[in-house]
């Protein structure tokens, strides 16, 4: 069973750019979700991805957007960067209805650091 | 809105028991998951428990639940070295995206 994949792992970038982050789920998760973890804070949502739709937001403006692929893989896209947008941005996958729990299962996560 | 809260630090003998302990403030919670991140990585799943259990135990981990005072702690018998690392607690909120709200994170030193 291959586990929650991410790329890549580091990225630099100046303010104002955009970035793309990449997910791959867990082999039969069909959910994906994104959090943000600023340096030494909890991770923070900021949305979720179900069958290729959002499936529900935290409280980041509209520069954070996503995208979730036929194969259940996704995207997180950031416009306009920010210095606040520095964190490891961390991708979850889980599984609905599976009858257990909708356990989220964590990747590496993404380094991002906004110069 | 949900808090969750943890104290910051910890530190045990190896050999010892650890214990993490945790508040939360929304009682509409499902489930409830304890996290482990060590340095420059992402989130390991260690446990979790369903609201209306009391304990859950796990090999070394043992789980305790007091929905009346939303009061969670994960106890570590026997602590290791390796289980240095930041633990995070999170509950589970049926809000449609069934999202994670997680607490700042306690972080574990084990001293040899």
């Amino acid at each position: 069973e291959t586990g929650v994949t991410q790329s890549p792992t580091h990225l630099i970038k100046t303010r104002g750019q955009q970035v793309t982050l990449r997910c791959s789920s867990q082999s039969g998760h069909n959910t994906v979700s994104w959090y943000q973890q600023a340096l030494g804070q909890g991770p923070q949502f900021i949305f979720q991805y179900y069958r290729e739709e959002e499936n529900g937001r935290g409280n980041f403006p509209p520069r954070f957007s996503g995208l979730q692929f036929p194969n259940y893989s996704s995207e997180l896209n950031v416009n306009a960067l920010e210095l606040d947008d520095s964190a490891l941005y961390l991708c979850a996958s889980s599984s609905p209805g599976t009858g257990i729990t909708d356990t989220q299962y964590f990747g590496p996560g993404t380094r991002l650091t906004v110069l | 809105g949900e808090d969750v809260e943890q104290s910051l630090f910890l530190s045990v003998r190896e050999g010892d028991s650890s214990v993490i302990n945790c508040t939360y403030t929304d009682s509409s919670s499902t489930y409830l998951y304890w996290y482990k991140q060590e340095p420059g990585a992402g989130l390991q799943l260690l446990t979790y428990i369903f609201s209306n259990m009391d304990m859950k135990q796990d090999q070394r981990l043992t789980v305790l639940l007091n929905k009346k005072d939303k009061h969670l702690s994960l106890r570590i018998a026997d602590t290791q070295t390796g289980d240095s690392a930041i633990y995070f607690c999170a509950e589970s909120i049926p809000t449609g995206a069934n999202n994670l709200f997680f607490g700042t994170g306690t972080r574990l030193t084990v001293i040899p």
